[in-house]
């Protein structure tokens, strides 16, 4: 298996752009996972899907992200209007409900200029 | 809520010493416990977890994890330190039982290993 694909792995945008990232999970995962790494704060937890389902979304920062998962090999993470202080690396994971560990994309790195 | 400290944002130690990567976690039930890397510009690594048992796993690189449930901590160790083992540390943890799914990760730990 290729593992979790992310793409595109570097964006730069201008502020105010619509930007849109995507994640294929492993094939027979059903779980899936965006986190947001900064140094400021770390790995943080943006959104969990699961059988394509949103879960919890509280990780969410505010109305201009927004997550789909149409169905179980695709999942996209839009920010419009992209600002600054986005940028940040965003991953995306995938696992078993009930397995254990989550494996993990390369990422994609965000530049909002 | 479930929460994970690593209390060192960075730990030196020099080639060919032990090391040492310190882990504190808080969970209702019990815990399954989870070791990452990180090497620049790359995504999270799993090397190992502590689900059940033993209480001194075993993961990948030589890297092994003590649990040790009255302390709450899970800390990771090796051995013999390799200059290629530097990298940034993630500790994780989740619950074990329906609904708790989501693995929750400290805020790393960045380990420097000196020729």
């Amino acid at each position: 298996d290729a593992g979790v694909i992310q793409s595109p792995r570097h964006e730069v945008t201008e502020m105010g752009q619509e930007v849109t990232l995507r994640c294929k999970p492993i094939s027979g995962h059903n779980s899936l996972f965006w986190y947001r790494q900064t140094m400021m704060r770390g790995l943080e937890l943006l959104i969990y899907f699961n059988n394509n389902v949103p879960i919890d979304d509280s990780g969410m920062p505010e109305d201009r992200f927004s997550a789909k998962m149409p169905n179980a090999s695709f999942s996209t993470l839009k920010i419009q209007p992209s600002e600054p202080r986005d940028s940040a690396v965003y991953f995306c994971a995938s696992t078993l409900t009930g397995g254990t560990e989550a494996f993990f994309g390369q990422g994609t790195r965000l530049t909002v200029v | 809520a479930q929460s994970v400290a690593q209390p060192e944002d960075q730990v030196n130690v020099a080639e060919g010493n032990p090391l040492t990567v310190k882990c504190t976690y808080s969970v209702s039930g019990n815990p399954y416990l989870f070791w990452y890397v990180q090497y620049p510009n790359r995504g999270l690594q799993f090397l190992l977890k502590y689900i059940t048992g033993d209480n001194l796993v075993k993961g990948s690189y030589g890297f092994e994890a003590e649990f040790n449930k009255s302390q709450t901590s899970f800390h990771l160790k090796k051995p013999s330190a390799l200059v290629s083992d530097s990298a940034l540390y993630f500790c994780a943890v989740r619950g074990s039982s329906g609904g708790s799914y989501i693995p929750t990760f400290g805020r790393g730990t960045s380990l420097i290993v000196h020729p």
